[in-house]
């Protein structure tokens, strides 16, 4: 069952431009993490906010999340053509032994 | 560098075929996943193990079946292939550390056709 839901699904913006995803889930989670995967290929790990936290950031990206309203956001800074890709949220809860709930993503085109 | 490898990118299998798809990490992680992605469904799992010989129900077990004998190989098994488990396979591997669930390092995939 996908916990996450990223909105929105598909996001055309031009190079250097800020590109914002947001992700909406519906029960209580220890951490959220946003993955991105370009066409064809895995995913890759871009940045993990547990539920204390309110924001974290690296490189161009910051990511949010309010746990009162069960959201997160990613704000990509300054995008680029490389950034194009599908950006996934997946949220962990304490209890499940590892495993992700993965959204179905927000599907990115920067053009150059 | 963190690696998990699958043993195909590319596979085309009859229906009714038995397939193995394998998956190896090197990073010594407690944790595996297998995925399958399908476009519009986004990531859904089909099994996990958190131990050697330990294995988890994900939420589309039909049709499949798992094998973690060694710590750092988990294989996906495809007792009858069937033309609905076309699909791309996703597998991951993740650590426990002090308790807490990190990250999720993923294989390039396996893009399996089964005819």
């Amino acid at each position: 069952s996908q916990q996450g839901e990223e909105d929105p699904q598909a996001l055309s913006i031009q190079e250097g431009e800020n590109a914002t995803m947001n992700c909406s889930y519906k029960t209580s989670i220890n951490n959220l993490q946003w993955y991105r995967q370009n066409s064809g290929r895995g995913l890759v790990h871009l940045i993990l906010i547990r539920s204390n936290e309110r924001e974290k950031h690296s490189g161009r990206l910051r990511v949010t999340l309010d746990t009162s309203k069960k959201s997160s956001s990613l704000l990509i800074t300054a995008s680029r053509a490389a950034d194009t890709a599908s950006y996934f949220c997946a949220t962990g809860r304490g209890s499940t032994l590892g495993r992700l709930y993965f959204g179905r993503g927000t599907q990115l085109t920067v053009w150059p | 560098d963190v690696k998990v490898t699958q043993s195909s990118r590319y596979l085309v299998k009859r229906t009714g075929e038995k397939v193995f798809l394998e998956c190896v990490q090197d990073m010594d992680h407690e944790n595996m996943f297998w995925y399958r992605q399908d476009p519009g469904l986004g990531l859904r799992l089909i099994y996990f193990s958190y131990d050697v010989k330990m294995k988890e129900k994900g939420d589309i077990p039909e049709g499949y079946s798992v094998s973690r004998e060694k710590k750092e190989r988990f294989s996906l098994i495809l007792e009858s292939a069937s033309t609905n488990q076309t699909s791309m396979y996703l597998c991951a591997s993740s650590a426990t550390t002090g308790g807490a669930y990190n990250e999720q390092f993923f294989g390039p995939g396996t893009r399996l056709t089964v005819l």
